[in-house]
């Protein structure tokens, strides 16, 4: 079935450091690929999305490329901030599946000053 | 964005209680809701999807008689816990969306049934 593999965390970085969080799914056909983010105390926000191999996904200074041959979607920024700090998810959602999304288990970042 | 809410917070209920919790999206009508339940450390797990006014459709594993669904309207959906035991303990999230298109998640209601 599909599924969504996610690095652990939490990862603590400190400010301007360059951030990496690993993503790899397993999928039939070609899913679309998402990150989401959860600030402390609220909801899931769409953070970038890519819908087919070699897209690239970018919003506020964060980016992923859907790796076809690697099946991996792994989440960059080259220099974060401490307003970074939030938990990540990486979710597929399979082609037909009329929105569906499976995640994964979210990676916590810490930033600090 | 689109604001989607969720009443209440989080709730503390005895075992063999029912608890109500609402889903509401807040400035946009949501042809499609979801509910999703979440355990320390794990992803979120799709419970069942719903849409307006027909029944829901619940994920392999997940109990539609101990988890009622009801979606009433374009902005409002509740999830229903009843008979709540310990192991239904859990932080619920639910999402709305325009059929087809992204999906706006609540910040989530943490239940606590002692």
């Amino acid at each position: 079935g599909n599924s969504v593999t996610q690095m652990e965390g939490p990862v603590t970085l400190s400010e301007e450091a360059f951030l990496t969080i690993n993503c790899t799914y397993t999928a039939t056909g070609y899913p679309s690929l998402f990150w989401y983010v959860q600030y402390p105390g609220e909801g899931l926000q769409l953070l970038l999305k890519a819908t087919k191999a070699d897209d690239k996904g970018s919003n506020k200074g964060f980016e992923a490329t859907y790796r076809k041959e690697t099946t991996s979607f792994h989440l960059e920024k080259g220099s974060v901030q401490v307003s970074d700090s939030a938990v990540y998810f990486c979710a597929l959602s399979a082609r037909g599946a009329t929105n569906k999304l499976i995640f994964g288990t979210g990676t916590l970042l810490a930033v600090q000053p | 964005g689109a604001v989607v809410s969720q009443h209440p917070s989080r709730v503390i209920c005895k075992s063999g209680t029912s608890v109500k919790i609402e889903c509401r999206s807040l400035d946009f009508q949501a042809t499609t809701m979801f509910w999703y339940r979440q355990f320390p450390k794990q992803s979120l797990m799709l419970m069942a999807t719903s849409n307006e006014g027909s029944k829901a459709t619940y994920e392999q594993g997940v109990e539609k008689d101990k988890f009622l669904i009801n979606h009433a309207s374009l902005t409002l959906s509740t999830l229903t816990v009843t008979s709540a035991h310990p192991e239904d303990s859990s932080f619920y999230i639910c999402s709305a969306a325009l059929s087809g298109n992204e999906q706006f998640f609540g910040p989530g209601t943490r239940l606590t049934v002692l």
